[in-house]
Parts: structure tokens; sequence; C-alpha cells
């Protein structure tokens, strides 16, 4: 089976812009989580997604917001980007819903912000 | 809501050495997780534990759960150049719908 897919890789916004990464989980997999990681703040959980419906949401502003298709892929949407935002987005996709089950990672998206 | 602490934070060991990590939590866990990411690379599935004293064994790495539930160790026996990167252990209080929480993670680095 193909692993999880993320696009783009890398990608530079500046401050106030929005961007949209997209991830597209493992073949069967109906869950989609989306991760923050930076430096500092280690693996933050932004939201989760089984069959198009938001599961979970992680403390995050409203200015992160998601969502996921028919077809199990999912974007995440980022507006008025912020300094602070630059970061790796990771998105994991899992068989079942819940966070007991395994976390397959794509190789995530890199944002700075300028 | 829910945390957990890893320690240590950093560990510079000399290839051939071991290296154990922790992960401690202030209330029952339902399972752990231990995950491995490369530099540069995204965090891969090592292993889950579920049940009270639990000792899994992977080739050099041993993963215990405590009795309690409440922590779990990740132990390296004789270190290579192939263990460098950074291993978090993710927890979830509840089985089923609840999000993992992440350590912070313990960042492995070997000395040849």
């Amino acid at each position: 089976k193909a692993g999880v897919t993320q696009t783009p890789r890398y990608l530079i916004k500046t401050r106030g812009q929005q961007v949209t990464l997209s991830c597209s989980p493992i073949s069967g997999h109906r869950s989609v989580s989306w991760y923050q990681q930076t430096p500092g703040q280690g693996l933050q959980f932004l939201f989760e997604y089984f069959s198009e419906t938001q599961r979970n949401k992680g403390n995050f502003p409203g200015r992160f917001s998601g969502r996921q298709f028919s077809n199990s892929r999912s974007e995440m949407n980022v507006s008025t980007l912020e300094l602070g935002d630059s970061a790796l987005y990771l998105c994991a996709s899992n068989l079942l819903a819940g966070g007991a089950d395994t976390q397959y990672f794509g190789p995530g998206t890199r944002l700075t912000v300028l | 809501g829910q945390q957990v602490m890893q320690i240590p934070q950093y560990q510079h060991v000399q290839e051939g050495e071991d290296f154990t990590t922790y992960c401690n939590s202030s209330t029952t866990l339902s399972n752990i997780q231990w995950y491995k990411q490369r530099p540069g690379g995204h965090p891969v599935f090592l292993i889950q534990l579920v049940k009270s004293g639990e000792v899994k064994k992977q080739k050099r790495l041993t993963f215990q759960f405590g009795e309690a539930k409440k922590n779990s160790s990740l132990h390296i026996t004789a270190t290579q150049t192939t263990d460098v990167g950074t291993y978090f252990c993710a927890v979830s209080r509840n089985s089923g719908n609840t999000p993992l929480v992440f350590g912070k993670g313990t960042r492995l680095s070997v000395i040849a």
C-alpha cells in the first residue's frame, strides 16, 4: 500500500496570508489526524476527522481549520498567518477513529512564515 | 487535560552504550505507544503497550509498561548510529475516540 502523502512538502508564506495543506491517507484508512510540530512545543494535536466529520479538536485558534472529503483525503487551512505558525505540519492516518490506533504519519509540510 | 512527561530531553551516548528514555503520567493510561523520528523525517510507529507490566522486545529495543499503567520506558541495548533520532511516547487516557497526547520526546545522539 502507498503511504500517507502530503502536499506541498515545503511552503513559504508571508504574514497575513492563508495556506491550504493537503493529505491523502493510506488507502482504506478513514481517519486523518493533523499535528503541528515545532522545536519548542513538540507534537501538538490539531484535529481529527473520521468519515468527513471532525471527531476531535486540539487547543488551536479558529484560524486553523480542516475538512475531510468523501474519499478520505483531508485538507487543513490556516488563515491570517503569523510568524509563530512556522512549523512542520504532519498528517497521520488511522484505520479507525480513535487515538489508540496506530498513527501512520506522512512526510509533513514544512511551512515557513516570513 | 492529559499530560505526559518524557525524560531526558536529550541524551548523548557513545556507540555501544545503552540508552533509556522514560515516559510518566499522573493518571492511569489506557495504553502507550512509542514512535521514532529520524532527523529530517517523520514519526514512525514502533510499538503499543496495553497491559499492566507488559514487556515487549524488538531486537535491541525493550519496551516496558508500568504495573500501575502510569509510566513506560524504552531501553536500547548497545546503541548504534542508526538509533539516532527522537523517541516519542504517545498516550491516551481512554481507548477509542480520544486523541493521542505526545510527550516532548528524547533526542538521542550516538557518537561513533
